[in-house]
């Protein structure tokens, strides 16, 4: 089975510090994807990489940032936290897109970030 | 750009009768449409897709979806609830192009006994 870890179920931070989300698979999948949910808006796509070194912006990049220096990891930066990045915030992998092959993605458990 | 609608926050059923959540769609292209579950404290799990093929899809937990094309439709069935099935419901949606997908705004399902 897929394995997506993140490295917090649970974090606080106040408004201003920077924070760091980890996220690793063990599946040597190509594609990795941050996304947040909120009540009511669903899961709204923050950043995605391709590719180590690679990163695409997603719907809603402002205030984050993405670093993926090995292939299994995948990190998301929120450089200066504010209130209105308190939210769920859940990583996924997938096989890359090849041909006819459309892979689903394979979610971790979420890391619910509370910034007070 | 591709998007996907949810059209009900809530669905209610009674343990036994069948269910469907509903979902619609837009995309450019031919659509590849997902569904997943999410129950309380857990991420998404992936219930099942439609690529190609037939219009009815079978999935996990005796689920299944049916594709209409002509109602950019693929709503998410199943003949007879448990209480177990209640949980968060999202429907995504890709195009042939992207690597990325976009999913719709959740449904809850409540499966009362």
């Amino acid at each position: 089975d897929v394995k997506v870890t993140q490295s917090s179920r649970y974090l606080v931070k106040r408004t201003g510090e920077k924070v760091f989300l980890e996220c690793v698979q063990d599946m040597d999948h190509e594609n990795m994807f941050w996304y947040r949910q909120d009540p009511g808006l669903g899961l709204r796509l923050i950043y995605f990489s391709y590719d180590v070194k690679m990163k695409e912006k997603g719907d809603i990049p402002e205030g984050y940032s993405v670093s993926r220096e090995k292939k299994e990891r995948f990190s998301l930066i929120l450089e200066s936290a504010s209130t209105n990045q308190t939210s769920m915030y859940l990583c996924a992998s997938s096989l890359r897109t090849s041909g006819r092959s459309y892979n689903e993605q394979f979610f971790g458990p979420g890391t619910r970030l509370t910034v007070l | 750009a591709q998007s996907v609608a949810q059209p009900e926050d809530q669905v209610n059923v009674a343990e036994g009768n069948p269910l469907t959540v509903k979902c619609t769609y837009s995309v450019s292209g031919n659509p590849y449409l997902f569904w997943y579950v999410q129950y309380p404290n857990r991420g998404l799990q992936f219930l099942l897709k439609y690529i190609t093929g037939d219009n009815l899809v079978k999935g996990s937990y005796g689920f299944e979806a049916e594709f209409n094309k002509s109602q950019t439709s693929f709503h998410l069935k199943k003949p007879s609830a448990l209480v177990s099935d209640s949980a968060l419901y999202f429907c995504a949606v890709r195009d042939g192009y992207n690597n990325d997908m976009r999913f719709g705004a959740g449904t809850r399902l409540t499966v009362k006994p």
